[in-house]
Parts: structure tokens; C-alpha cells; sequence
């Protein structure tokens, strides 16, 4: 079946430093979708990608859907300590009807 | 505003006792699905819905059941908990159609079966 697996499990930076996680599809995806969920809170949709290739920014966060659309990425620059929190990906098959979340990355940001 | 509500928050309950998770969503989602959330493993689907009367398997739909008789509920029933669905539970409802596209999440519900 179809699996989605994310890298890297955890991660701790220090604020102000850089942080990607990177999202990879067993089958094509029609989309991808990113969300966030804050410690004790729930997940939160953060963005959605469709086209291949596609580049998407907010603010300081950047989302790449891969060309091949069996991967994703999401930079975050220049951390602050409200990133901390799980991010999941989750990609949604080409009948549009299964949406398969990742593993999550687990995001620590020190001040 | 825009929310799905889950009840209860936190539930402790013993083997073999029937439960019900409540989620409702007023947002007029056509899609509806529940979610496990177990450390390392993600959010797995149990079971979803596209429409009122229309439910599915998901990944890990053993010793759970469903039902959606109206649009704005869809509740979780285990007939029987076992130890092993100790775990975080989370409904969610789309705003895509009948599709599972930007989910909306409840709070969630802290289950542990005892």
C-alpha cells in the first residue's frame, strides 16, 4: 500500500538556524498537504501542493512538491521558538480519495 | 465558528467496555475521518467517510466501528477496547467536497484502555 515516510524523526536547532524536512511517497501523489501540530495541540493544515515542481512560500516557510511528485520539502528559515512543534506531510493518492500522513518531524528550537 | 468538537477530551476505561468518541463539525463537511496518533508511527486512518451513509476502511480499521447518519456527526464506537488502542484519537472533517483536502482537527481524545 501506499507509504510516506519523513526524515529526519526530530530535530533540535538553535533560534535562528535553518530546518527542512523532507517528505518521500512509495506511488505518485495528486497532492501533498503539510501540517503543523504544536505540543498538546492537533494538526493544523498548513499549505497544499498540486503541480509538479511547484514552489510555495509563507513567510518564512518554503514548500517544494517534487518533480516526479513523489516528494516533498518544507524549509523553515531562520527558526523562532513558536516553530516548535510536529510537522506532518501527508500525500493523497491519484484517485483522490486516500490521503496517507508521515512519520512527522519533531521540531525543538532553543532561544 | 468554524469547528469540529470531540467528547470527551480524556478517557480512561477498563478491557471490554463499550465507548463512544463523539465528533461533530458544523461546517457543512461533506468528508469526515478519525485518526490514531501513536508515538513514532504518525496519524493512521481508521475509518473515513465521504457522505452521510457512506463509510469506509482506513489503514487500521480493526476493533472500531462507525457510523454517519447525519452530515455533521460521525462518532467512533469500540465495541470492546483492548490495551493496545491506548492511544490519541483525532476527528477531522475536509472542506474539499467529499474529499480528504485541508482537514479540519478536533482537540482529540486521550484514551487509555486499562
Amino acid at each position: 500500500g501506499q507509504q510516506v515516510m519523513q526524515i529526519p524523526q526530530y530535530q533540535h536547532v538553535q533560534e535562528g538556524e535553518d530546518f527542512t524536512t523532507y517528505c518521500n511517497s512509495s506511488t505518485t501523489l495528486s497532492n501533498i498537504q503539510w501540517y503543523k501540530q504544536r505540543p498538546g495541540g492537533h494538526p493544523v493544515f498548513l499549505i497544499q501542493l498540486v503541480k509538479s515542481g511547484e514552489v510555495k512560500k509563507q513567510k518564512r516557510l518554503t514548500f517544494q512538491f517534487g518533480e516526479a511528485k513523489k516528494n516533498s520539502s518544507l524549509h523553515i528559515t531562520a527558526t523562532q521558538t513558536t516553530d516548535v512543534g510536529t510537522y506532518f506531510c501527508a500525500g493523497m493518492n491519484t484517485g483522490f480519495q486516500k490521503l496517507v500522513f508521515g512519520t512527522g518531524t519533531r521540531l525543538l528550537v532553543s532561544p | 465558528e468554524a469547528q469540529v468538537t470531540q467528547n470527551p477530551r480524556y478517557l480512561i476505561t477498563v478491557t471490554g467496555k463499550k465507548l463512544t468518541v463523539t465528533c461533530s463539525q458544523n461546517m457543512n463537511h461533506e468528508y469526515m475521518s478519525w485518526y490514531r496518533q501513536d508515538p513514532g508511527l504518525g496519524l493512521r486512518q481508521i475509518y473515513y467517510s465521504m457522505n452521510v451513509e457512506v463509510t469506509d476502511k482506513g489503514d487500521v480499521p480493526e476493533g472500531y466501528k462507525v457510523s454517519r447518519k447525519e452530515k455533521r456527526n460521525f462518532p467512533l464506537i469500540l465495541e470492546s477496547p483492548s490495551p493496545n488502542q491506548t492511544s490519541l484519537y483525532f476527528c477531522a472533517s475536509s472542506s474539499g467536497g467529499g474529499f480528504p483536502e485541508k482537514l479540519f482537527f478536533g482537540s482529540g481524545t486521550q484514551l487509555s484502555v486499562l
